[in-house]
């Protein structure tokens, strides 16, 4: 069973709706995550990180992390062509922030 | 301020030559990591160095060495390069959470 398992997609949305992205993990002492976001042949880039159960919201972006259903998901409002990527679910399973195990990655389009 | 920098972009390679991945960071971060990405794989961690004088295992350190010569400095070596060898590697830095990547090296082993 892998650690972080993400839906490869694509997932496809019309402009202006709400994106849908989740991810779950398979340790349960997990403390971090984290949602990169990775254009096509490009880097990837951090754009949330969550440590409590609950919601957290920047700008267009919310990040709700469920620790006892052990899921992470990330939600785009207002979704924009230049929102379509790959985006990479990270754990930190062993604490202290040193070492991440990513996910696959979900590739998600956004249609005009 | 550069941020992450690799060198070089890109780079064949025949099977069994070896070669150096120079990765460097002006942030002043402790922390380097090395990852490899392959389709359908993610990115996997292959060595990381918590701060100047230390290196560690990651996930797939088979194949390969590092060198963290200096705070800004973390080197990738394959030493016989193989096929399987084949992908795209990145260098990061973090700073308490955030892993910031460089651009990438794209590698290809016949």
């Amino acid at each position: 069973q892998k650690e972080v398992e993400q839906n490869s997609g694509p997932l496809s949305v019309p402009e202006g709706a709400i994106a849908s992205l989740n991810c779950t993990y398979s340790d349960r002492v997990s403390q971090s995550f984290f949602w990169y976001r990775q254009y096509s042949g490009k880097s990837p880039e951090l754009i949330m990180s969550i440590y409590s159960n609950g919601d957290k919201e920047d700008g267009r972006f919310t990040a709700q992390l469920n620790k006892a259903s052990q899921y992470v998901s990330l939600l785009i409002r207002d979704s924009q062509p230049s929102d379509s990527a790959t985006y990479l679910c990270a754990v930190d399973i062993t604490g202290g922030g040193n070492k991440l195990t990513f996910g696959t990655g979900t590739q998600l389009k956004v249609e005009l | 301020n550069a941020g992450v920098t690799q060198t070089p972009k890109f780079q064949v390679l025949k099977t069994g030559q070896s070669m150096t991945l120079q990765c460097a960071q002006d942030m002043n971060h402790n922390s380097m990591y090395w990852y490899r990405q392959d389709p359908g794989m993610g990115l996997r961690l292959i060595y990381y160095s918590a701060s100047e004088g230390t290196t560690d295992k990651g996930e797939v350190p088979n194949g390969y060495n590092v060198s963290r010569l200096n705070k800004r400095e973390f080197s990738l070596r394959l030493e016989s390069a193989a096929p399987s060898q084949t992908s795209v590697y990145f260098c990061a830095s973090r700073e308490q959470e955030t892993q910031y990547f460089g651009p990438g090296t794209r590698l290809l082993v016949l």
